[in-house]
């Protein structure tokens, strides 16, 4: 079955500047990679996603890149603010699943 | 209500007790989901419903856990005789259609599950 990493499990960064988070997937046969926040007391809500066939998707300050060689994709985040904070979960969806496999989450905290 | 519902919002047991968590998916989706997040971990799958096709119940840890969804509707999660590493929060999530490629998977804000 898939499986997914999630680099790094926590992350801090200063309101203004960038936050990468990346993940990799073991299953080349994955065409769906969404991302989730989830912000505390929350469930996860899906914020950006992209398919195999694109290699970058933005959504203003949020961009998301896929590398299907490599089988690593990876969430950026520009101009951090404060309501950034939250956790982010990547996400893979193998063609036969009927299930999204997640990884283990990333922390991220923006200091005002 | 416009999005998924869950109750309990916390609910604190002793060990060996059965629970029983609630899902209250948006109206409408066939789909739904159940996930299990423990302290610092990611979602871990445990069962999947779709229309009135039999459940994915591939990702249950244990014959103590069981599920059922009535009406195509709302759906509960059963944990027999609970044991400490049951602890954990529960997440339900729904989607109109099945292909997650395609149909949006919307998340409740879980049941916090604390066994003594």
């Amino acid at each position: 079955g898939e499986n997914v990493e999630q680099h790094p499990s926590t992350l801090s960064v200063q309101e203004g500047d960038s936050a990468v988070i990346k993940c990799t997937y073991s299953d080349s046969a994955s065409n769906y990679f969404p991302w989730y926040k989830q912000e505390l007391g929350k469930g996860p809500q899906l914020i950006i996603d992209i398919r195999s066939n694109v290699g970058e998707k933005k959504d203003q300050r949020i961009a998301v890149t896929l590398n299907k060689t490599a089988k690593h994709f990876s969430l950026h985040i520009t101009e951090t603010q404060p309501e950034d904070s939250a956790v982010y979960f990547c996400a893979a969806l193998s063609g036969s699943a009927r299930q999204l496999t997640f990884g283990s989450g990333t922390q991220l905290t923006v200091l005002p | 209500g416009a999005g998924v519902s869950q109750s309990p919002s916390n609910k604190v047991t002793e060990k060996g007790k059965d629970v029983e968590l609630r899902c209250d998916p948006i109206s409408g989706h066939t789909a739904l989901y159940w996930y299990r997040q423990s302290l610092g971990q990611g979602l871990e799958f445990l069962i999947y419903f779709q229309g009135n096709s039999a459940p994915d119940k591939s990702g249950l840890p244990s014959d103590r856990f069981s599920a059922e969804r009535t009406g195509g509707s709302v759906s509960t999660l059963t944990i027999q005789r609970t044991q400490q590493e049951d602890s954990a929060v529960y997440l339900c999530a729904s989607s109109l259609g099945f292909d997650l490629a395609k149909n949006i998977q919307y998340f409740g804000a879980g049941t916090r599950l604390s066994v003594l």
